[in-house]
């Protein structure tokens, strides 16, 4: 089955404690991408990857990091959150054939 | 720069009304189309999408979308909702030949049964 998975799916933490959530797809798709979303902004592009070893800046990505060892895994990096960075986070894998955008689960991170 | 308008921010309907939810994109070139929906709790899923040919598309649930070259449109409709159909609604769009999606800031649709 197809899937895009998000780990953790839930998340607490305090400013400048350094997390990472984690994220792998199974469809050996090149395209990846991390959004987060927030009410009444919808989606905003955090980082994007082409490749493995290539990524680059999407609309949001002040205080993030990513990267891209494997093809499969992408993690989301937050050297020192911040309560503005309190969202819901999702992963995402494109079919580049289909154009389409395979989503995971969601990450719900709250910094406090 | 792209972007992607949703006019309606939450529309409420009772079961077996009928929907349509805008969304207008500008973009001077070739653009491909997305409806995705995100019901309470989930991830964002894909409604339908247009590439190219027959602007009327239809996609999952009974969902249909018109693809209005010269309003930049890309309207959502369904003849009759249901509860089920109760979620939160994005558009999206991407130029032609990228991967950069823009997506709009989302429709919330309640149905009342």
């Amino acid at each position: 089955e197809a899937q895009v998975t998000q780990n953790p799916r839930y998340l607490i933490t305090v400013t400048g404690k350094k997390l990472t959530v984690t994220c792998s797809q199974n469809m050996n798709h090149e395209y990846m991408s991390w959004y987060r979303q927030d009410p009444g902004l919808g989606l905003r592009q955090i980082y994007y990857s082409m490749n493995v070893e290539v990524t680059d800046k999407g609309d949001v990505p002040e205080g993030y990091k990513v990267s891209r060892k494997e093809k499969r895994n992408f993690p989301l990096i937050l050297e020192s959150p911040s309560p503005n960075q309190t969202s819901l986070y999702f992963c995402a894998s494109i079919d580049s054939g289909e154009n389409t955008i395979y989503f995971g689960e969601g990450s719900w991170l709250t910094v406090v | 720069a792209q972007s992607v308008s949703q006019h309606n921010h939450h529309v409420i309907l009772s079961e077996a009304a009928s929907l349509e939810l805008g969304c207008n994109y500008s973009y001077g070139g070739t653009v491909n189309l997305f409806w995705y929906v995100q019901y309470p709790g989930q991830h964002l899923q894909l409604l339908l999408k247009y590439f190219s040919g027959d602007p009327l598309v239809k996609g999952i649930k009974g969902f249909e979308a018109e693809f209005i070259k010269s309003k930049f449109s890309f309207n959502l409709r369904k003849p009759s909702v249901q509860w089920s159909d109760t979620a939160e609604y994005f558009c999206a769009v991407n130029a032609g030949g990228t991967y950069k999606y823009i997506f709009g800031t989302g429709t919330r649709l309640k149905v009342l049964a």
